[in-house]
């Protein structure tokens, strides 16, 4: 199966400040099958990111997704105070579908 | 608007089986473009895709679950179904029921709220 590790474990960050958060896979995703997802306490994921760059339903365009092959990246551009949560990438090229271990935004 | 709703008993006993029902409204599970799958969430830990199914009856598993899981699909219900055995205080977690497409838009897009299921005695 291929393992997600994501990088930093956590981030602390002041709002209005930018995010870089990175995925990196133990070989390369098909096609770029690579979605990101945010998860806050108490509630399910959402996804954000699909197809490693296109943005998913109603998700604002300070979000966003690169990379290809093993390396992938999240930016969020300038952080609102709702976007302190936890993300997590995931894979779906092959079965099974994994999960990176996740990447905690928190505030500063 | 598509709504996933999990249902089954919270705590389950050592050794017992563990059955979920996710019920979806909103739209019907026997679209042709879905798939509807399952995830877990041990406390404070990370996801862990458990499987998934089509409206055809195909099921697609987690290879270090698929020896005590079932998931199976009502269309008459609108509703699928997981049924783990022999469980243990491993599998205690929150479960979520979800939707994907296969392709380039397969992440999974709606989730139920999770259900939390207790292993113990």
């Amino acid at each position: 199966e291929i393992v997600l590790t994501q990088s930093p474990g956590t981030v602390s960050l002041s709002p209005g400040e930018r995010a870089t958060l990175s995925c990196r896979a133990s070989q390369s995703v098909s096609s770029s099958f690579l979605a990101w997802y945010q998860q806050k306490p108490g509630q399910a994921p959402r996804l954000l990111i699909y197809g490693a760059s296109s943005r998913a339903t109603d998700i604002p365009d300070r979000f966003s997704g690169s990379g290809s092959g093993t390396d992938f990246t999240l930016t969020i551009s300038r952080l609102e105070p709702e976007d302190f949560a936890v993300y997590y990438c995931q894979q779906y090229g092959i079965s099974p579908r994994t999960f990176g271990q996740g990447t905690k935004v928190e505030i500063k | 608007h598509l709504q996933l709703q999990e249902s089954g008993p919270g705590l389950v006993k050592p050794s017992e089986t563990l059955s979920l029902t996710c019920t979806v409204s909103g739209d019907s599970i026997s679209s042709s473009t879905y798939h509807w799958g399952w995830i877990r969430q041990p406390p404070g830990k990370g996801l862990e895709w458990i499987g998934s199914i089509f409206y055809s009856g195909s099921a697609y598993y987690n290879p270090s679950l698929k020896s005590r899981l079932t998931i199976s699909v009502d269309t008459s219900k609108n509703q699928f179904s997981l049924k783990l055995t022999s469980v243990t205080a491993a599998d205690t977690a929150v479960y979520y029921c979800t939707r994907y497409e296969l392709g380039i838009r397969g992440g999974f897009d709606y989730w139920g709220q999770g259900t939390l299921a207790t292993v113990s005695s």
